[in-house]
């Protein structure tokens, strides 16, 4: 049981390069998200997930597209890097209800240069 | 909006000393409120949880109460370790979808 793992753990992109980040749980839950963490500025809500079949913008989503591919598998993509993207990601998946707590995967640190 | 604001750490204590990170909240509806924990180079644990008014939340000799008429969720531990160095993230959850918004986080350090 690997809880939630995101692929890559690290990387370097230039402005204006794309990449996607790749999310995947095994407990079976229904919700997803991506935070993104920045200095000073705790966690932010990019997306979420709220079912299989439905997303939804969080608090930043400029920038940012999400697939939520399977119950499984949310990931995130950047069209075009910008220096403001810059970052450590989150991704974390929850059972629906009221008090369900979220559960956390390592985070995927990105540079853009 | 929803809103956790946290005390700015970083915080530095000795081993053993007490601990209080101060939590206040602003939120529509009734939230329910958390703990969360980062160890370095690690994704957020969850510590502890409140869901009504005066709920306590407990673990690992970590403790919380949910004050409505403060709107606070203050986190204490009465004897910290070392092993307790990291970030410490208060946030609430409102919505259908049960979103968290976070504190800014508060650095705690404990020296032997």
């Amino acid at each position: 049981n690997a809880g939630v793992t995101q692929t890559p753990k690290f990387q370097v992109l230039k402005t204006g390069q794309s990449m996607t980040l790749q999310c995947a749980q095994d407990m079976n839950h229904n919700s997803m998200y991506w935070y993104r963490q920045d200095p000073g500025m705790g966690l932010r809500l990019i997306y979420y997930s709220a079912s299989e079949g439905t997303t939804d913008k969080g608090e930043v989503p400029n920038g940012y597209n999400v697939s939520r591919l399977n119950k499984r598998e949310f990931s995130l993509r950047l069209e075009s890097a910008a220096p403001s993207q810059t970052s450590v990601y989150f991704c974390a998946s929850s059972e629906q209800g009221l008090y369900n707590e979220q559960f956390f995967g390592p985070g995927t640190r990105l540079t853009v240069l | 909006g929803d809103s956790v604001t946290q005390m700015e750490g970083p915080v530095t204590l000795s081993e053993e000393a007490f601990l209080t990170i101060n939590c206040t909240y602003t939120a529509t509806g009734y939230p329910s409120l958390f703990w969360y924990v980062q160890y370095p180079g690690e994704g957020l644990q969850l510590l502890l949880k409140a869901t009504k008014a005066d709920d306590k939340g407990s673990n690992k000799g970590f403790e919380a109460t949910y004050r409505k008429e403060t709107t606070s969720f203050h986190l204490e531990k009465g004897s910290v370790q070392v092993s307790d160095s990291a970030v410490y993230f208060c946030a609430l959850s409102t919505g259908s979808a049960r979103q968290l918004t976070f504190g800014s986080g508060t650095q705690l350090t404990v020296l032997p």
